[in-house]
């Protein structure tokens, strides 16, 4: 089973702060994506970054993918109260009878004070 | 509209009294899958589909099976269900395509073994 490890696992901040999320492996992945979910639903996308060293930017949050693909993460600068909530990274296993299959990490859940 | 459905959203049972979750899916998708989600450990899968009547196990599928006898649906089955099994449940369906795929996920089924 390849293993992706997330941290922190929990992150209470200020409203205005800035906050980084690391998601690391041993392994190397195809992609890796990172989902935010809100309690009582589902996750949701946020995005997919494919090559490495690719940067990737959604309003306030930049995403990067390692060099090696075996790491990622997220930035978010100045965090607002809505961007609470919990937020995931997957790694897609690359080719073979596992293709399209998602390893998770543990999460990290987010709380931005106002 | 485009959406993962499952049912029951919760669920309260004993321990020994089988009981299935469906999963259906209107966007065509080749891809489904089964997780479940447990504080600190985020999300592992359970049983994956390629396609009809193609499954495969995912990380943790002792007490759980499934099938895929349509495109659109995937049931996941607890033949006899353990305390063990509490927890919440995601259906997520996908495109099979390269450079990993989205997944769409499912409101979730919150289930208590008793």
């Amino acid at each position: 089973t390849q293993l992706l490890e997330q941290s922190p696992q929990f992150l209470s901040i200020q409203e205005g702060e800035n906050l980084t999320v690391y998601c690391n492996s041993s392994s190397v992945f195809s992609s890796l994506q990172w989902y935010r979910q809100e309690p009582g639903e589902g996750p949701v996308l946020l995005v997919t970054v494919v090559t490495g060293g690719e940067v990737k930017k959604l309003k306030r949050l930049t995403f990067q993918f390692g060099d090696a693909r075996k790491d990622s993460s997220l930035h978010i600068t100045a965090a607002q109260p809505g961007d609470t909530g919990l937020y995931l990274c997957a790694g897609a296993i690359p080719g073979g009878t596992s293709y399209g299959k998602l390893t998770f990490g543990q999460g990290t859940i987010l709380t931005v004070h106002p | 509209e485009a959406q993962v459905t499952q049912n029951p959203r919760y669920l309260i049972t004993v321990t020994g009294k089988k009981l299935t979750v469906t999963c259906s899916q209107n966007m065509n998708h080749e891809y489904m899958s089964w997780y479940r989600q447990d504080p600190g450990l985020g999300l592992r899968q359970i049983y994956y589909s390629m396609n009809v009547e193609v499954t495969d196990k995912g990380d943790v599928p002792e007490g759980y099976k499934v099938s895929r006898k349509e495109k659109r649906n995937f049931p996941l089955i607890l033949e006899s269900p353990s305390p063990n099994q509490t927890s919440l449940y995601f259906c997520a369906s996908s495109w099979t395509s390269g450079g990993g795929n989205e997944q769409f996920f499912g409101p979730g089924t919150r289930l208590t073994v008793l």
